[in-house]
């Protein structure tokens, strides 16, 4: 099992949508969870930190499960823009920091 | 403000030769610093970290090296770069956590291409 699973996709949505990301992860002992996001050719940006309270920014909205392992990305009314790959990423102990492999989303007007 | 440089933006070279890879960070004073390598279609993998001057931990087996010879600037090397060596390979800094966190942030990336 890898350590941070995400689903690759991709997704296509329209415009307006609401779409969901789930990344599941397998070391319970994992301390810190973010969303990157990552444009073609591009370096990662960081999207938003996971608290285990959830937290909002905009329409973006992330949740942690740390009885079931997982964490979850909601992007509300979709945006062009949003077209890009959403990294799960998963810090544990000490320096290890683990990225899942992305899923891709294209947004279609 | 932080910013992270890194240079070249794309290098091709044959498989054998060296390699140096440089990445300087500005705007902040003794950052956590970090390499990693993302193949084509694949995840990030870290290579290196460092969390000072002269201090390298390496995550991975491989013909690659660190080095961390100032505060601020972090260089990855080859003596002799095999085809598997191709990919994007990032830079990133972070710093002491506010709370529990470790954002990390990244440079724009090298892209190299072995042949």
């Amino acid at each position: 099992r890898k350590e941070v699973e995400q689903d690759p996709g991709p997704f296509n949505v329209p415009e307006g949508a609401t779409v969901a990301f789930n990344c599941t992860y397998s070391n319970s002992a994992s301390q810190s969870f973010f969303w990157y996001r990552q444009d073609c050719r591009k370096e990662p940006k960081l999207l938003m930190s996971v608290y285990s309270s959830g937290n909002e920014d905009g329409r973006f909205t992330a949740q942690l499960n740390r009885a079931s392992q997982y964490i979850s990305l909601l992007i509300r009314d979709s945006k062009l823009s949003d077209s890009a790959t959403y990294l799960c990423v998963v810090k544990g102990g000490g320096f290890k920091t683990i990225f899942g492999a992305g899923t891709r989303l294209f947004v279609k007007a | 403000s932080q910013t992270i440089h890194q240079w070249p933006a794309t290098l091709v070279q044959p498989v054998g030769s060296p390699l140096s890879l440089e990445c300087t960070v500005e705007g902040t004073s003794n950052p956590n610093l970090y390499w990693y390598r993302q193949a084509a279609g694949r995840g990030l993998q870290l290579l290196f970290y460092s969390v000072g001057i002269g201090q390298i931990s390496s995550e991975v087996p491989q013909n690659l090296s660190a080095s961390r010879p100032q505060d601020r600037q972090f260089i990855l090397s080859s003596k002799k770069l095999l085809l598997s060596d191709s990919g994007f390979y990032l830079c990133a800094w972070s710093v002491l956590p506010s709370g529990s966190s470790y954002e990390q942030y990244f440079g724009p990336g090298t892209r190299l291409t072995v042949t």
